[in-house]
């Protein structure tokens, strides 16, 4: 089945350091997402794109960066991770009709 | 830009009783309402969702009702099982717009 596809499942990594996250989809949807999802706080926007040469801000985009390398792959990187990035961070595509659909999911722990 | 306000964030409920989560959004010019199901470690799911040209919507125990004057949207499950437990999210956008989501209820149904 075509699907969403994060990888790590699980991070751990200490304060200062650069991580990326890694979002591939078969489904051949144009549009992908990362969200972060914290207790309490429901899902919040980071970063959004529309097709390969598109990149747009989400709520809360300062201390993320993305990249677009292809339609099937959006990545998420932290480039100075700090404890308060500590979240689940999750991948979506959508194919325009506002459906998405969600990756597994990533948990990073920033020590 | 968009705010969802979602209530209550906790509710539990004996099986076979019925469960209403309800949500505000600010912006009237929204126009598509999602429902959003987590259960415990999984992704999260679409389960049902709304126009702003439909006042209610039904899958058999999942309804979701509009009231675009007041600006709300409800979600009710009637008949609850245990398996309806899980984190609900509701979320509102505009167009083919970024969605933005509520802070989610947990549901907690007891046998």
């Amino acid at each position: 089945d075509a699907d969403v596809t994060q990888t790590p499942r699980n991070r751990i990594t200490k304060t200062g350091k650069r991580i990326m996250l890694e979002c591939s989809q078969t489904k051949g949807h144009d549009r992908m997402y990362w969200y972060r999802q914290d207790p309490g706080l429901g899902l919040r926007l980071i970063y959004y794109s529309f097709d390969v040469k598109d990149i747009n801000k989400g709520e809360i985009s300062d201390g993320y960066s993305v990249s677009r390398q292809a339609q099937a792959k959006f990545s998420l990187s932290l480039e100075s991770a700090i404890p308060n990035q500590t979240a689940l961070y999750f991948c979506a595509t959508s194919e325009g009709n506002e459906k998405l659909f969600f990756g597994s999911g990533t948990q990073l722990s920033v020590l | 830009g968009e705010n969802v306000e979602q209530h209550p964030s906790t509710l539990s409920v004996q099986e076979g009783d019925s469960a209403v989560i309800k949500c505000t959004y600010s912006d009237s010019a929204s126009n598509y309402f999602p429902w959003y199901k987590q259960e415990l470690g999984k992704r999260p799911q679409l389960i049902i969702d709304i126009r702003s040209n439909v006042g209610e919507k039904k899958d058999q125990r999942i309804a979701v009702t509009l009231n675009k004057t007041a600006k709300h949207f409800s979600l009710h499950i009637t008949e609850t099982q245990p398996e309806d437990s899980a984190v609900y999210f509701c979320a509102a956008s505009m167009g083919f717009q970024k969605l933005v989501f509520g802070t989610g209820t947990r549901l907690l149904v007891s046998p």
